[in-house]
């Protein structure tokens, strides 16, 4: 049973294209986040949903929008694509009181061409 | 702005122990030192954490000096599958885990 998924794993599409990443949990945790590492590896926290309410918003273009339907998903939706969103996201969740400890998903590859 | 510092890469022999330096000389009274790794092509794994005291878990063992400037992760006895990016993070539990350039580990048979 895998804890944290995410799909799809890869994900290649054209500059302008608006696209969606989904993630789900199945550890009952309360709290969710999206992650991105760019080329040079650097993992980078961008939104994190505690019982479906926004919680945190790093510095992200708008074309980057969060959705979290219930406290087991969060999903990604991204608009007008371009070539340096090209990156692996990674989505994450934890338990509340527990912030730091998180559980990440395997990631989803995405190639802006 | 980053909070700790580690060592670029190691290497370490297999079966051996991998000792992981970490120095955290700004941390503050409510900060904790956390541990995460990466391997290759995955997503980051939560290894341990630690507030003053020594931890120990099935995965490895935390050792934060006196005054909590500097901590070492333990790798007891190092397998191939433990090559990996070891990230030490310094956080408040304020939900945001900032990832910095990490220690590649690479473990030789």
């Amino acid at each position: 049973d895998t804890a944290v998924s995410q799909t799809p794993k890869y994900l290649v599409t054209q500059m302008g294209n608006d696209k969606s990443i989904k993630c789900e949990q199945n550890l009952g945790h309360d709290t969710m986040y999206w992650y991105k590492q760019d080329s040079k590896k650097f993992l980078k926290i961008m939104f994190s949903y505690n019982n479906k309410e926004l919680i945190i918003n790093e510095t992200v273009p708008n074309r980057f929008s969060p959705k979290s339907p219930d406290k087991a998903h969060l999903n990604l939706h991204i608009n007008s694509l371009e070539l340096g969103d090209s990156a692996v996201y990674f989505c994450a969740s934890s338990q509340e009181d527990y912030g730091d400890e998180q559980y990440f998903g395997p990631g989803t590859r995405l190639t802006v061409t | 702005d980053a909070k700790t510092t580690q060592p670029t890469s190691m290497d370490c022999a297999e079966g051996r122990a991998a000792n992981l330096p970490c120095n955290h000389s700004t941390i503050s009274g409510n900060e904790y030192v956390y541990w995460y790794r990466q391997i290759h092509s995955q997503g980051p794994q939560y290894i341990i954490h630690g507030l003053k005291n020594n931890e120990t878990n099935e995965m490895a063992s935390l050792i934060i000096t006196e005054d909590r400037k500097s901590s070492t992760l333990i790798l007891p006895h190092a397998t191939l599958r433990d090559t990996a990016v070891y990230y030490c993070i310094v956080t408040d539990n304020d939900y945001k885990l900032s990832f910095g350039a990490g220690t590649t580990v690479t473990v030789r048979a």
